[in-house]
């Protein structure tokens, strides 16, 4: 059953801690997405990867951090830096550049305090 | 600065109806343009999308139109039923140093009463 899966669902931090989200798919996709979604202002790109190791920043990369060791993980990290870190995130993969279907997972709703 | 600006907010329609949803984006490097289906608490899945060279493409009940001179495009939806109720985004793609990242619209949240 391929797809993409992010854990956990619902994450709570305290204001000040770092925090990691998941991000794993299994369709051998090459390129891999994470968005943020606020109410009323759709959804913002804040870091892609189009191949392993290799990763560019987005719209909003301040505050935010990934890595790409694996082609089938990219997990993000909100730093403390982030000063409104509190939102819905959401990860996507493609098959790789030439490809513009992008596909999503259930995403991560992070609430922090 | 929002590169797609989607209309409306929100909607409400009779079941059997035809909700339409408008876009427009200013980049003419935009070459790809998808409308994303999102339900509460879900990531969006992609549902219909055209390319600058076509008019209009269907699929089931979904339909784009897509004019380039005006540079916008729409979504309807035709027989709409209250299993289509869900928050609708449009989107535009365009090349950036090899990857395609996708601009997204605020979104519409469609309500269709039974």
């Amino acid at each position: 059953d391929g797809g993409i899966t992010q854990s956990p669902k619902y994450l709570f931090r305290k204001e000040g801690q770092n925090v990691t989200l998941s991000c794993e798919q299994n369709l051998n996709h090459d390129a891999m997405y994470w968005y943020r979604q606020d109410p009323g202002q759709g959804l913002r790109l804040i870091y892609y990867s189009q191949i392993v190791n290799d990763f560019q920043k987005g719209d909003i990369a301040e505050g935010y951090s990934v890595s790409r060791e694996k082609k089938e993980s990219f997990p993000l990290t909100v730093t403390s830096a982030q000063k409104n870190p509190t939102a819905f995130y959401l990860c996507a993969s493609s098959t790789g550049a030439g490809v513009y279907e992008q596909y999503f997972g259930p995403g991560t709703r992070l609430t922090v305090t | 600065q929002q590169q797609v600006k989607q209309s409306p907010q929100s909607l409400i329609v009779q079941k059997g109806g035809i909700p339409i949803i408008n876009c427009a984006y200013e980049n003419t490097a935009f070459d790809y343009f998808p409308w994303y289906q999102q339900f509460p608490g879900k990531g969006p899945a992609l549902l219909i999308a055209i390319r600058p060279d076509v008019s209009e493409k269907k699929e089931g009940r979904f339909t784009i139109s897509f004019n380039k001179s005006a540079k916008q495009f729409s979504l309807h939806i035709m027989d709409s039923q209250p299993g289509d109720s869900a928050t609708y985004f449009c989107a535009a793609s365009r090349r950036v140093t090899g990857a395609n990242n996708l601009f997204f619209g605020t979104g519409t949240r469609l309500t269709v009463i039974p």
